[in-house]
């Protein structure tokens, strides 16, 4: 596997369940990021994680919960979502630091119903 | 307001083409991105650059950083070009990004 990988990469799920999105990179990078892109609307940076370490956090509901367990993978845990929660969710990987290019997986398509 | 407004949203040319699309930004910026996101989700980064101009094969970027714009042209454009390009500023405070609504190009054979 190369580059950056994301799974699913199609997720339907009621507001009552709770499901978790993956993503995996390996290029070495040590930051990685959660974006939520829905229709007609800009990209929206969710999460950066540092060297494992949460560093921002846009205003995101508490429904959605990132985990970094190492630099190499993180997750994204959802709970009770709305409808409009309803997106595209993108993972990206850099080097940590401000102004490194970033490789970005292939996204998860969520559907809530 | 958008703190990056990007210009056409929606572009269809002919192949062949010369394609501009226009990015400006209202925040201080440390880089700023472009990205080509094809039907289906996956994204790809083209350019980033934080001064003057950037080429790789047919595209070319460059910034104004004192008027706080950037270019995006395509030369010869062939429907393979055909995507969602967007900008990003990636902001000088923090570890920010803003993005553009996107420029939708549909390149006609």
């Amino acid at each position: 596997e190369t580059g950056v990988t994301q799974t699913p990469r199609h997720l339907v799920m009621g507001m009552t369940n709770k499901k978790s999105l993956k993503c995996e990179q390996h290029l070495g990078h040590n930051a990685m990021y959660w974006y939520k892109q829905s229709a007609k609307k800009p990209l929206e940076l969710m999460f950066v994680y540092n060297f494992k370490e949460q560093t921002e956090n846009n205003s995101v509901p508490s429904r959605f919960s990132p985990e970094c367990p190492n630099s190499s993978h993180l997750f994204l845990h959802l709970h009770t979502l709305q409808p409009e929660d309803s997106a595209l969710y993108l993972c990206a990987s850099s080097q940590a630091g401000q102004t490194y290019e970033q490789y970005f997986g292939p996204g998860t398509r969520l559907t809530v119903t | 307001k958008n703190e990056v407004e990007q210009s056409p949203q929606n572009l269809t040319a002919q192949e062949g083409e010369f394609i501009t699309i226009n990015c400006s930004y209202s925040v201080g910026i440390s880089a700023l991105h472009w990205l080509q996101q094809h039907p289906g989700g996956g994204i790809v980064s083209l350019f980033m650059l934080s001064s003057g101009k950037k080429k790789h094969g047919r595209l070319i970027a460059t910034i104004n950083i004192q008027e706080k714009h950037s270019s995006l042209h395509i030369t010869a454009s062939h429907p393979r070009d055909s995507a969602v390009y967007i900008c990003a500023a990636n902001s000088n405070t923090g570890n920010q990004f803003y993005f553009g609504t996107g420029t939708s190009l549909t390149v006609i054979p």
